[in-house]
């Protein structure tokens, strides 16, 4: 139980284009998800939080305008990458917590998506 | 400021040995502290957590310790395997009203060599 997945796994995209990535937890209802990034040899940074029908809630320097989050129902959040740049190019990963029943409280995290941007 | 250090940074170790990663973290309330294990490329996947009141857990041939009153913790893995090459984490929670915080250290690369 408790898995999470992320889709795509890895993605190319060109400099000035968007692309969504999605997180849906499989066997729970999560009402909480987080969205990570990670930079080679670095350890995991909060990007944002968002509770299911709720607006998301940025970490400090975090564009709220260029990562979009959406987090419409309790198994799929979707973080969109607007505009993306080279910079951006990172390993975006998320988890999902459950207030209630056996997967409350901890958090489960996807595998991650690789994201290039050329 | 919650903070989490990990040491070593990286380390090498030969298939069959055993080796100790260390944890030590200023993190107010505490929750509890999860080791993970990142392979390359991967999402975390959660070994141990261990909780205040809890001094030592273990997950087959990983064994936690936890010192609250020091605020350390470490991670022993026994007879390693090449497998077990991968970065681990120590991620300590404090306790929040609205679901506990997460704080991650940068990790500890290990590579086992044949």
């Amino acid at each position: 139980g408790a898995v999470v997945s992320q889709h795509p796994s890895w993605v190319i995209c060109k400099s000035g284009t968007s692309v969504k990535i999605e997180c849906r937890s499989l066997d729970f209802q999560a009402t909480t998800m987080f969205w990570y990034r990670q930079f080679p040899k670095q350890s995991l940074m909060l990007m944002a939080t968002s509770n299911e029908g709720s607006k998301a809630t940025y970490e400090q320097g975090v564009e709220k305008d260029k990562f979009l989050i959406n987090h419409a129902s309790l198994t799929l959040s979707t973080l969109t990458v607007t505009s993306a740049h080279p910079e951006d190019s990172s390993f975006y990963i998320c988890s999902a917590r459950a207030l209630a029943g056996p997967y409350s409280y901890e958090q489960y995290f996807g595998p991650g998506t690789r994201l290039t941007v050329t | 400021k919650n903070q989490v250090e990990q040491s070593p940074q990286s380390l090498i170790i030969l298939e069959g040995k055993n080796c100790t990663l260390q944890c030590n973290y200023t993190v107010s309330p505490f929750s509890n502290l999860r080791w993970y294990k990142q392979d390359t490329g991967r999402g975390p996947v959660s070994l141990t957590i261990m909780t205040f009141s809890e001094n030592t857990k273990s997950n087959g041939r990983y064994t936690a310790t936890l010192d609250a009153d020091t605020k350390q913790s470490s991670l022993h893995i026994t007879a390693s395997q090449l497998s077990d090459s991968a970065s681990y984490i120590c991620v300590v929670s404090a306790k929040k009203s609205s679901g506990d915080k997460l704080t991650f250290g940068t990790g500890t690369r290990l590579a086992v060599r044949p």
